[in-house]
């Protein structure tokens, strides 16, 4: 089952609105990844962190990683319609080095 | 690099009918994930290689499905006899082996195939 948590399923923002996507694991994850797929396309590969509490930014995109290493965030700042997609988040569990994946959220902006 | 390939792009099959989908990683990558994506269950992972070896496969189906690594650079995902619910993108994605043994890094992901099943 799944065991990496990521809400909400679907955000519907208006251009330039802020959004912002949460993943939650029930074990202590190594580190956890975050990747962007944009419709019809495949998963890329955003960005990786590692320590705890980490954060990283790219542009308008911010990253976080819990104190706790069970949560992280992916805030996007001021939305354009190029960040059109579904965000998913992925996990490496200290217990086990296979990468568990979250179920994503669409970002969908409002016409 | 030319990425990660997969081929067919896109299949349309009838019901009971052989698929054979295709992938080419990444050269030097030392890991092969196949998944599928559908809009109920979201992106699966099915199974996955390391160093041409099956290490889990507990995602796979049934036994309709099956996974092959003959060489490093290449790897086939054969479905026998296919069923209309096997309709769903297939991603195959490639990543090589961590700084600590065991892990894994970034996921390349090909561009998927296609299938439909009528």
């Amino acid at each position: 089952g799944q065991q990496v948590m990521q809400i909400p399923q679907y955000q519907h923002v208006q251009e330039g609105e802020d959004f912002t996507t949460y993943c939650n694991s029930s074990t202590t994850l190594s580190n956890i990844q975050w990747y962007k797929q944009r419709p019809g396309g495949h998963p890329v590969f955003l960005i990786q962190l590692v320590k705890s509490g980490e954060v990283k930014k790219q542009k308008r995109l911010t990253f976080q990683f819990g104190e706790a290493k069970k949560n992280s965030s992916l805030h996007i700042t001021a939305t354009q319609t190029t960040d059109v997609g579904t965000y998913f988040c992925a996990g490496h569990r200290r217990s086990n080095y296979q990468l568990i994946w979250g179920a994503g959220t669409k970002l969908i902006i409002k016409p | 690099d030319a990425g990660v390939i997969q081929s067919p792009r896109h299949e349309v099959t009838e019901m009971g009918q052989e698929v054979t989908l295709r992938c080419k990683p990444i050269s030097g990558h030392d890991y092969l994930f196949w998944y599928r994506q559908t809009m109920m269950r979201g992106l699966e992972l099915l199974i996955y290689f390391n160093n041409n070896v099956p290490i889990d496969d507990s995602g796979m189906p049934e036994d309709r499905f099956s996974a092959k690594m003959p060489n490093a650079s290449f790897s086939t995902l054969k479905i026998q006899p296919s069923e209309p619910r096997d309709s769903a993108v297939y991603f195959c994605a490639s990543s090589l082996e961590g700084r600590l043994a065991g892990r894994q890094e970034t996921q390349y992901f090909g561009p998927g195939t296609r299938l439909l099943v009528l």
